[in-house]
């Protein structure tokens, strides 16, 4: 089945920064890639995503890039504000899959002012 | 776009108990439903998902279990709670775009 990993586990940055977290996954039939904001004690919710016939794209500050040679995938959140402190989750969905979704170990984002 | 309704939000219970957690959904019709576990500070591990009324699939072999009596419902259950069952459930929904929609959660402790 699908793996993916995700990288770092925990990301510090400062005030108007840029933030990138870096994601891998194993089964060349995921054909989706999105990516998940959870906020302390809250659902997660979808921030960004992309399918496999797209290498980029933005909207606004995020941004997402995939290589599906290198089966990697990344979130970049550019000009970073307090708000963006969060825990962020990339996943991956095979075809076939019934549209379950693999997710990575999240990455703990913290802005500071 | 789709609403999940979970319930309910927290819920403190003691080993051995039983477990139901319900979650409807409104918005779509025939949706692909999800029960997702999140321990503290991990990532989400998917335990049941349903394409259908009655049809249900496990991801890993557990303590719970999960059914769908109506098609916008999913319940996840449990005849005899263990420690190891704490955590933070999340129901999720997909129905026809890529999208999948999350409920509030339920925090479980079992003492």
């Amino acid at each position: 089945g699908e793996n993916v990993e995700q990288h770092p586990s925990t990301l510090s940055v400062q005030e108007g920064d840029s933030a990138v977290i870096k994601c891998t996954y194993s089964d060349s039939a995921s054909n989706y890639f999105p990516w998940y904001k959870q906020e302390l004690g809250k659902r997660p919710q979808l921030i960004i995503d992309i399918r496999s016939n797209v290498g980029e794209k933005k909207d606004q500050r995020i941004a997402v890039t995939l290589n599906k040679t290198a089966k990697h995938f990344s979130l970049h959140i550019t000009e970073t504000q307090p708000e963006d402190s969060a825990v962020y989750f990339c996943a991956a969905r095979p075809t076939d899959s019934w549209g379950k979704l693999q997710f990575g170990a999240g990455t703990q984002v913290v802005v500071t002012p | 776009s789709q609403t999940i309704h979970q319930w309910p939000a927290t819920l403190v219970q003691p080993v051995g108990s039983p477990l139901s957690l319900e979650c409807t959904v409104e918005g779509t019709s025939n949706p692909n439903l999800y029960w997702y576990r999140q321990a503290a500070g991990r990532g989400l591990q998917l335990l049941f998902y349903s394409v259908g009324i009655g049809q249900i699939s496990s991801e890993v072999p557990q303590n719970l279990s999960a059914s769908r009596p109506q098609d916008r419902q999913f319940i996840l259950s449990s005849k005899k709670l263990l420690l190891s069952d704490s955590g933070f459930y999340l129901c999720a929904s997909k129905g026809y775009t890529d999208e999948a929609f999350f409920g509030q959660g339920t925090r479980l402790t079992v003492v």
